[in-house]
């Protein structure tokens, strides 16, 4: 079956432009998270979706920063008026029910470079 | 709050030598741990993780890592690495009954030389 997709694998964009980047998890996995990687650092954590549950937004830097996701499919990270320091990998994964023990299987990213 | 420390960005190491990447982590509650690896030009993908029981888990590639609660560590081993081993290794703890999301290491570099 298919893995988690992202797009797009890549997105040059200018300061200050807005920028909407998509996540198809695995089929029938309910959980899915959203995590970014800076130059030179490790991932962190943005926010997590778990079926109609309140996501947890608590990793998100500010308030330019949102996400959706649609049931339980496609997830789409938004960021208003992007700045240099916005500039890293998105990587979107997803797990199966009991995620708190459940493996995360991870997109390909996106790599993200505002000017 | 939750941290993982890998102690070294960068391990060079010739090909059938042994191997250790250090991880330590810092948690007032009880965590599951992870290492995940990310070969050159792929995904991140799940290496082993210690949810409870055996405090030494197992990959089918050969590594192992123990789970050492009184020095918060989860240091992962290889008795004798290959080129293939070649990768970005990253260790993460998730807290429990906390959804499952991941606070990463900073990373460490696995390179391996013939």
């Amino acid at each position: 079956g298919a893995g988690v997709s992202q797009s797009p694998s890549n997105k040059v964009t200018e300061k200050g432009k807005d920028v909407e980047l998509r996540c198809d998890p695995i089929s029938g996995h309910t959980a899915l998270y959203w995590y970014r990687q800076r130059l030179g650092q490790g991932l962190e954590f943005l926010i997590y979706f778990q079926g109609n549950s309140a996501p947890d937004k608590s990793g998100l830097p500010s308030d330019r920063f949102s996400a959706e996701r649609t049931g339980e499919s496609v997830s789409t990270l938004t960021i208003q008026r992007t700045q240099q320091e916005d500039s890293a990998v998105y990587l979107c994964a997803s797990s199966r029910p009991l995620a708190g023990v459940g493996t995360q299987y991870f997109g390909p990213g996106t790599r993200l470079l505002v000017l | 709050a939750q941290s993982v420390t890998q102690l070294d960005s960068q391990v060079p190491v010739f090909e059938e030598a042994p191997v250790e990447l250090r991880c330590n982590y810092s948690s007032s509650v009880s965590v599951y741990l992870f290492w995940y690896v990310q070969y050159p030009n792929q995904g991140l993908q799940l290496l082993l993780k210690y949810l409870s029981g055996s405090t030494l888990v197992e990959s089918i590639n050969g590594f192992e890592a123990e789970f050492n609660k009184s020095q918060t560590s989860f240091h992962l081993r290889k008795p004798s690495v290959h080129i293939s081993d070649t990768a970005e290794y990253f260790c993460a703890v998730s807290v429990r009954n906390q959804g499952g999301k991941l606070i990463f290491g900073q990373g460490t570099e696995l390179s391996v030389k013939p």
